[in-house]
């Protein structure tokens, strides 16, 4: 079966600091990975998606960028972060195509910027 | 822009009641709709996915699917304690580069079911 995992489970960094978050899919190949943040009150926004290795799509401008250095990793990161970013930080994947394509979530990271 | 709109309650049902679960999308193009389940402090979870008009059955959870009305539904039967939760509804978009699923996401409603 398969397993997704986020790290780490909470963060509180200050205004300005950088930021990675991994998240690590196990038990499929290939699957399709997703960066979404939950803010207090509202519903989840996409931020990036990744169908490959090294494929990359952002669906919001901000300050934060993604990466997939292997197939069943995902990272998301900042060089300086906002009080803004503060948020629920979920993962995604799915392995399907088209309008059926399913996706579960990882446990999540809870950050807080201060 | 396309929105997904579910009251965000809270919902209260007695033990035992049928909760029932609400929510309009603006896209009539939209093919696919989930709900998930999201525990205070936890990342949401697949409950059931449905695609054609008409309900679709899975134990004591039912999904209706309205395309014409916009309008898609969960219902709770036998409401336990361990539903209390908050509901997301997600539609799906578009599909993206690669064929991933673009999903919009409702802001959820808080579901209590009291003893």
């Amino acid at each position: 079966s398969q397993t997704i995992h986020q790290w780490p489970a909470t963060l509180v960094q200050p205004v300005g600091s950088p930021l990675s978050l991994e998240c690590t899919v196990e038990g499929t190949s290939n699957p399709n990975l997703y960066w979404y943040r939950q803010a207090a009150g509202r519903g989840l926004q996409l931020l990036f998606y990744s169908v490959g290795i090294g494929q990359i799509s952002s669906e919001v401008p901000q300050n934060l960028s993604a990466s997939r250095p292997q197939d069943r990793q995902f990272i998301l990161s900042s060089k300086k972060l906002l009080l803004s970013d503060s948020g629920f930080y979920l993962c995604a994947w799915s392995v399907g195509q088209g309008t059926t394509d399913t996706q579960y979530f990882g446990p999540g990271t809870r950050l807080t910027v201060l | 822009q396309k929105e997904v709109e579910q009251n965000s309650g809270p919902l209260s049902v007695p033990e035992g009641a049928i909760a029932s679960l609400n929510c309009t999308y603006s896209d009539r193009g939209s093919q696919s709709f989930f709900w998930y389940r999201q525990y205070s402090g936890k990342s949401p979870e697949l409950i059931m996915s449905i695609y054609s008009n008409g309900d679709k059955e899975d134990g004591r959870f039912t999904a209706q699917l309205n395309k014409a009305s916009q309008y898609v539904s969960l219902l709770i039967r036998d409401s336990q304690p361990s539903d209390s939760a908050t509901y997301l509804c997600a539609v799906n978009g578009w599909i993206l580069t690669g064929g991933g699923n673009k999903l919009t996401f409702g802001t959820g409603t808080q579901l209590k079911v009291e003893l």
